[in-house]
């Protein structure tokens, strides 16, 4: 248990639904991701939420939309999906600030994610 | 570009040592990490190195050289739950963590 959550662990979808993945982390950290992992590739950044403000997002799709209502959850609102996007969704979250050395990040067990 | 290689899949003996080697380029460096991620399962922090060296941990130790870009991760006395993905990831000059594709450690009998 890291202490990141992630539902559900699994999703089947077709391509016109319309889904959401929730991630919640009680460590009290103030920064938020979400990763997509495919099989035998790197961890791919998708999106970072810092103090709730979205800093980072790697060029991608616009079906892929983030939510971040507080520093201690995260969503991931899926639509019109492709195949291709069937992938590990995974969360994780990190204490960011000045001064820190190590930014480790805890990672939640992931919602694997099936495109029909 | 950026870009960290680590060997797709390994095999060894239970009981044995392993050596998992990373290699990086990377837009400036804050520290390397290696994540072990066993099958269904979440990355788990295993080790962090910023300065060149040995970092031990029980069983497990990580060695990094900066001015060669390159970090092993040394596994002694293998143990059946040792078979996992293990992950390298290297901090760049944005503080974005550029991960490897993982190298897939199988442990035999």
């Amino acid at each position: 248990e890291t202490g990141v959550t992630q539902t559900p662990r699994h999703l089947v979808m077709g391509m016109t639904n319309k889904k959401s993945l929730k991630c919640e982390q009680h460590l009290g950290h103030n920064a938020m991701y979400w990763y997509k992992q495919s099989a035998k590739k790197p961890l791919e950044l998708m999106f970072v939420y810092n103090f709730k403000e979205q800093t980072e997002n790697n060029s991608v799709p616009s079906r892929f939309s983030p939510e971040c209502p507080n520093s201690s959850h995260l969503f991931l609102h899926l639509h019109t999906l492709q195949p291709e996007d069937s992938a590990l969704y995974l969360c994780a979250s990190s204490q960011e600030g000045a001064g820190l050395e190590l930014n480790e990040q805890f990672f939640g067990p992931g919602t694997r994610l099936t495109v029909l | 570009g950026q870009n960290i290689d680590q060997p797709t899949e390994m095999t060894a003996t239970e009981g044995a040592i392993v050596q998992i080697n990373c290699t990086y380029q990377t837009s400036g460096f804050n520290g390397l990490f290696w994540y072990q991620q066993h099958a269904g399962e979440a990355p788990t922090f295993l080790s962090y190195n910023v300065l060149d060296g040995l970092e031990e941990k029980g069983r497990f130790s990580s060695f990094l050289s900066r001015s060669k870009g390159y970090s092993y991760l040394l596994l002694k006395e293998l143990q059946m739950k040792d078979s996992a993905s293990y992950l390298c990831a290297v901090m760049d000059s944005n503080y974005q963590l550029i991960w490897g594709a993982g190298t897939k450690l199988i442990i035999k009998p």
